[in-house]
């Protein structure tokens, strides 16, 4: 039972466009959502997350979009660089705010950005 | 910022074999820290909870007799695989952080192969 999906296994995108990826999730307990990068041979690293009292949190190129109605979050990364060449994981915590070790996530996305 | 450190990176070794991985918090304390396991094209799926001074908390389907986790201090956790079997082969990976209620930091994972 998949909790958390990440329905493209990759995405392929032009320097300077925007990256978009895509994650749904059926656990309706989830309060709490993150995406992670990883490079081969790292672990993964933090790069944004969103409360699930918001619909949009930005930091820097990164903005989280959530729909809780549709339980549909997606990630934006404009303009893309060849560095975010990378895998991104989307996660999700029903923590209610405490505890974000505990996670579920998805099957990654593997982003490839062309120079 | 709170950096993990996850030993070894690579292990190959023989059905039968008892084999040790490392997680250490290089500049925080961590009271719980958290197993992960992914199978290839799968996600990262939790297998436990590791308390420091207490027992491990395991995720069900997790057999807690085969995967021994022992928090003895602060900064160390570790995962012992006992008599592992092809079936264990796997990439295990921890997390853990200075704060329940923000972000862990993962560390680079641990590739185990069983022949």
């Amino acid at each position: 039972d998949q909790q958390v999906k990440q329905n493209s296994p990759s995405l392929s995108v032009q320097e300077g466009r925007i990256s978009i990826l895509n994650c749904d999730y059926t656990n309706s307990m989830f309060d709490y959502f993150l995406w992670y990068k990883k490079y081969p041979a790292e672990g993964p690293t933090f790069l944004i997350s969103i409360s699930s009292i918001k619909d949009k949190n930005e930091d820097g190129r990164f903005t989280v979009f959530l729909n809780k109605s549709a339980k549909h979050l997606s990630l934006h990364i404009v303009p893309s660089q060849p560095g975010d060449s990378a895998v991104y994981f989307c996660a999700a915590s029903e923590g209610g705010g405490t505890s974000y070790g505990k996670l579920t996530f998805g099957q990654g996305t593997i982003l490839t950005v062309h120079p | 910022g709170a950096v993990v450190s996850q030993h070894p990176s690579w292990v190959i070794c023989k059905s039968g074999t008892s084999v040790k991985i490392e997680c250490r918090s290089l500049d925080f304390q961590a009271t719980t820290m958290f197993w992960y396991r992914q199978f290839p094209k799968q996600s990262l799926m939790l297998m436990a909870t590791s308390n420091e001074g207490s027992k491990a908390t395991y995720e069900q389907g997790v057999e807690k007799d085969k995967f021994l986790i022992n928090h003895a201090s602060l900064t160390l956790s570790t995962l012992t695989v006992t008599s592992a079997h092809p079936e264990d082969s796997s990439f295990y990976i921890c997390s853990g952080g200075p704060y329940s209620n923000q972000p862990q930091h993962f560390g680079d994972g641990t590739r185990l192969s069983i022949l």
